[in-house]
């Protein structure tokens, strides 16, 4: 069964910052293309970053460019996402999701359950 | 950027009836379109991706269809378990992007 399971999340200060991490079991990590996805309270899903299954390229909306960095670490099957000059606007939850068809990013699944960042003085 | 555009952004309905959600992109997508079913404090859960394949254990009253610019969701016959918040997700190319969410409630 494929599990994802995200932790790092957390209240923070704006300015600071965080890392998320994502643990992946289940299928063959390195071959898949895995990405952030985030959803603030009450609002609708936002695609944040993703990178390809051998780490290569990377992706990122708008957002958070310059901001935040993806990267994965295929020998321990996990995903993170670093965090930085964190604002009020990132506070949200934090999915972590593979690609449905392999090394691409065409659709999401399975999700994780989630980590919570509230970004708050 | 490619927008996403659903409609409705809700819609009430009573069990067993047929229901139509709607997504329209900003640009041709082929057919490089998913979507997403969404209850309350869970993760979304994959139904249906590249416009109108059926996700490995999704039920048959789920359906998709369309490509270019129109798409559609229709549930055939709608179940106490289907009322939910539905994205359609669009990945011909970056930055990927959601639809804001069409609300399914029970009438």
């Amino acid at each position: 069964e494929v599990q994802l399971l995200e932790s790092g999340g957390s209240l923070v200060q704006p300015g600071g910052s965080l890392r998320l991490s994502c643990a992946a079991s289940g299928f063959t990590f390195s071959s898949y293309t895995m990405s952030w996805v985030r959803q603030a309270p009450g609002t609708g899903l936002e695609w944040v970053s993703s990178i390809g299954g051998r780490g290569v390229g990377t992706y990122y909306a708008d957002s958070v460019k310059g901001r935040f960095t993806i990267s994965r670490d295929n020998s321990k099957n996990t995903l993170y996402l670093q965090m930085s000059s964190l604002r009020a606007e990132d506070t949200a939850l934090y999915y972590c999701a593979k690609d449905c068809y392999g090394d691409h990013v065409r659709c999401f699944d399975p999700w994780g359950q989630g980590t919570l960042v509230t970004v708050s003085s | 950027d490619i927008q996403m555009t659903q409609s409705p952004s809700s819609v009430s309905a009573s069990v067993g009836d047929r229901v139509t959600i709607t997504c329209r992109a900003s640009q041709g997508i082929s057919t490089w379109l998913a979507w997403y079913q969404q209850k309350p404090g869970t993760a979304p859960k994959l139904l249906i991706y590249a416009a109108s394949s059926l996700q490995s254990g999704v039920p048959s009253r789920f359906s998709g269809n369309g490509s270019g610019t129109d798409f559609t969701l229709t549930i055939s016959s709608l179940q106490t378990e289907d009322f939910a918040t539905y994205y359609c997700q669009q990945a011909k190319s970056f930055p990927v992007t959601f639809g804001q969410g069409t609300r399914l409630e029970i009438k």
